[in-house]
């Protein structure tokens, strides 16, 4: 079974800093490594996906790397904002299941 | 818009009380999830469908039951088995009837036992 941990489970920055969360998973054999956004209260937002034979995922301010031999996934936010506060969660799926094992996630609060 | 839409957005459970919580998408897609978030934990899948008249369980199903009689539709109850349902429920769905691509999110259902 996939276990996907989160660490830190909270972060507080200044805004302008950049923002890095980690994503850790123990079995390699993954189908692709997904970021998502929560909103307190909120439903889900997908940030990026990585497949499986990618190295990193780029979308704006937001790039993610996936290094499948040691089991890591990092996000990175550029020159964060108040409004990039929001809880951002991993997801891995295995390549022969089609189930999402999501980590607990990591609460960033960008301070003004 | 297409979307995914849930309700009610709070819901009031007394003890004993079957309860189901609404899932409705128009997206057409194929495959349609139940997750459960409890505080500080990530998302526990409870049920999903890949296809109509189709659906499997998830790691947590004890206490639940679905159904998948249209394609935009997979309805969630929550039974007086499951003892512990004070929860947020997260309903997704994704474009193929595979569970690896990306899931797109409704805006949740927080249920509280009374």
């Amino acid at each position: 079974k996939q276990e996907v941990t989160q660490i830190p489970a909270a972060l507080s920055v200044p805004e302008g800093e950049n923002l890095v969360l980690n994503c850790s998973f123990t079995d390699s054999a993954i189908y692709n490594l997904q970021w998502f956004r929560q909103d307190p209260g909120k439903g889900l937002t997908s940030l990026l996906l990585i497949q499986s034979s990618q190295r990193e995922q780029t979308s704006g301010r937001l790039n993610a790397s996936l290094d499948k031999s040691s089991g890591r996934s990092t996000l990175y936010i550029a020159a964060s904002q108040p409004g990039d506060s929001a809880t951002y969660l991993c997801a891995a799926p295995l390549s022969n299941d089609y189930k999402l094992s999501f980590g607990a996630g990591t609460t960033v609060t960008v301070r003004a | 818009d297409g979307g995914i839409t849930q309700s009610p957005k709070y819901l009031f459970r007394k003890e004993g009380q079957n309860v189901t919580l609404s899932c409705e998408q128009n997206l057409n897609h194929d495959a349609m999830y139940w997750y459960r978030q409890d505080p500080g934990q990530g998302l526990r899948l409870i049920y999903y469908s890949q296809i109509v008249n189709d659906f499997q369980k998830g790691d947590i199903a004890e206490g639940y039951s679905v159904s998948r009689e249209k394609k935009e539709s997979f309805p969630l109850t929550v039974t007086s088995a499951q003892k512990n349902p004070t929860a947020f429920y997260l309903c997704a769905s994704s474009p193929y009837s595979g569970g690896t691509d990306t899931q797109y999110f409704g805006p949740g259902t927080r249920l509280t036992v009374l």
